[in-house]
């Protein structure tokens, strides 16, 4: 079967560091979404990698290893409004999206 | 610019009844999916369409119809409401499927069936 892990929920502190893991195991990949759901509203999009290595975009980096089939996104000098949840997802072969269940983060001041 | 517009936002429907989501997007994007969101599980897709006249079955397809009858219109039907259809629902569009694009969401639709 095709599964997409992530810790449930995450906390840490305004200005911190924090990293968001991600593991997959799908039939093939196309790509990697990183997606951004504040609580009772939309997803919007963070990032994407299909090449291995580190895509940096402002505060917030998401990092790909095929082999491993692991990601990671990193968040750098927390913001409360970073509060959101983070959700992974996985391009199979067939172009189809698996999502994790998402990773809750929670900012303290 | 509106982008993804979902209507209606909230419904509370029994058991049995039916109900249409409309989903409306104005960027002019080929593709478009419904999408149901519930505790502790990912997205799952329900149906998707890749463009105006076409609809193919997601991963959750049962309980749920669609069309396409229009490029920026895209609707979900539940012709027979089940208390397993209580969830939220997000509409999302692409421009060029997700091969290279990323999905844009609407707001969502929550709905509640007793």
């Amino acid at each position: 079967g095709q599964n997409i892990d992530q810790p449930t929920e995450m906390t840490a502190t305004e200005g911190a560091i924090v990293q968001i893991n991600c593991t997959y195991q799908t039939s093939g990949f196309n790509g990697l979404f990183w997606y951004q759901q504040h609580a009772g509203e939309a997803p919007t999009f963070l990032s994407y990698n299909v090449l291995d290595g580190l895509e940096e975009k402002g505060r917030f980096s998401s990092f790909l290893s095929r082999s491993k089939g692991y990601s990671y996104l990193l968040l750098k000098e927390l913001q409360m409004k970073d509060s959101a949840s983070y959700l992974c997802a996985v391009m199979d072969s067939n172009y189809q999206l698996i999502w994790g269940a998402g990773t809750k983060l929670i900012i303290k001041p | 610019n509106a982008g993804v517009t979902q209507t209606p936002k909230f419904r509370v429907l029994k058991t049995g009844q039916s109900m249409t989501l409309l989903c409306a997007q104005d960027m002019n994007h080929e593709y478009m999916y419904w999408y149901r969101q519930d505790p502790g599980m990912g997205l799952r897709l329900i149906h998707y369409s890749v463009g105006e006249g076409t609809t193919a079955k997601g991963e959750v397809p049962d309980g749920y119809n669609v069309s396409r009858l229009k490029k920026q219109n895209f609707l979900l039907g539940l012709e027979s409401a089940a208390p397993s259809q209580t969830s939220v629902y997000f509409c999302a569009s692409s421009s060029s499927g997700l091969a290279t694009g990323e999905l844009f969401f609407g707001e969502g639709s929550r709905l509640t069936v007793l």
